[in-house]
């Protein structure tokens, strides 16, 4: 079955500074790729996500990459702000139900 | 509020108690899941409805089983909890991927 590994576990950026969060997928028929942020003691929430036909998204300060070849996509958050320290969640999905595969999650710490 | 409502916030069992976890949504989605959450793994799938009426295995069903009631209601039970089942349980529904899931506040159970 499907396998989403997600990494670094951790990362700590300055503020104002670029983050990047890298996930690859397993199985070449996944077409969706989301992203989640959770913040402490919160529920998950969309922040972005990607389809397989399309190669970049942007959404003001994130962005979402796929490169389907090498099968990983990847979130970039530029000019870090304290309030994006969270819990980043990748996930793929192939089938019409939306059942998700999820990363372990990656714990983001902005130093002021 | 529009949302997913899950129902208790906290419970704690002892060891061989049932109890059942209650979710409702009143944005007539049509797809509803159960996830458990544990520290540095993500989230898992314990059981999903793709639709009213019917209801299918996660990653991880054992130990639990589930009843969509109608469209608006899902409910996980645990027949005899045991420790393994403490966790955080999200209850998140969906009906297209514009808008991602929606998840629910969370319980937060133990079984001690």
């Amino acid at each position: 079955g499907e396998n989403v590994e997600q990494h670094p576990s951790t990362l700590s950026v300055q503020e104002g500074d670029s983050a990047v969060i890298k996930c690859t997928y397993s199985d070449s028929a996944s077409n969706y790729f989301p992203w989640y942020k959770q913040e402490l003691g919160k529920r998950p929430q969309l922040i972005i996500d990607i389809r397989s036909n399309v190669g970049e998204k942007k959404d003001q300060r994130i962005a979402v990459t796929l490169n389907k070849t090498a099968k990983h996509f990847s979130l970039h958050i530029t000019e870090t702000q304290p309030e994006d320290s969270a819990v980043y969640f990748c996930a793929a999905s192939k089938g019409s139900n939306y059942q998700l595969i999820w990363g372990a999650g990656t714990k983001l710490i902005i130093k002021p | 509020n529009a949302g997913v409502t899950q129902t208790p916030k906290f419970q704690v069992l002892k060891t061989g108690q049932s109890m059942t976890l209650q979710c409702a949504q009143d944005m007539n989605h049509n797809s509803m899941y159960w996830y458990r959450q544990d520290p540095g793994m993500g989230l898992r799938l314990i059981y999903y409805s793709a639709s009213e009426g019917t209801t299918d295995k996660g990653e991880v069903p054992n130990g639990y089983n589930v009843s969509r009631l109608n469209k608006r209601e899902f409910s996980l039970r645990l027949e005899s909890a045991a420790p393994s089942q403490t966790s955080v349980y999200f209850c998140a529904s969906i009906t297209g991927t514009a808008e991602g899931y929606t998840f629910g506040s969370g319980t937060r159970l133990t079984v001690v």
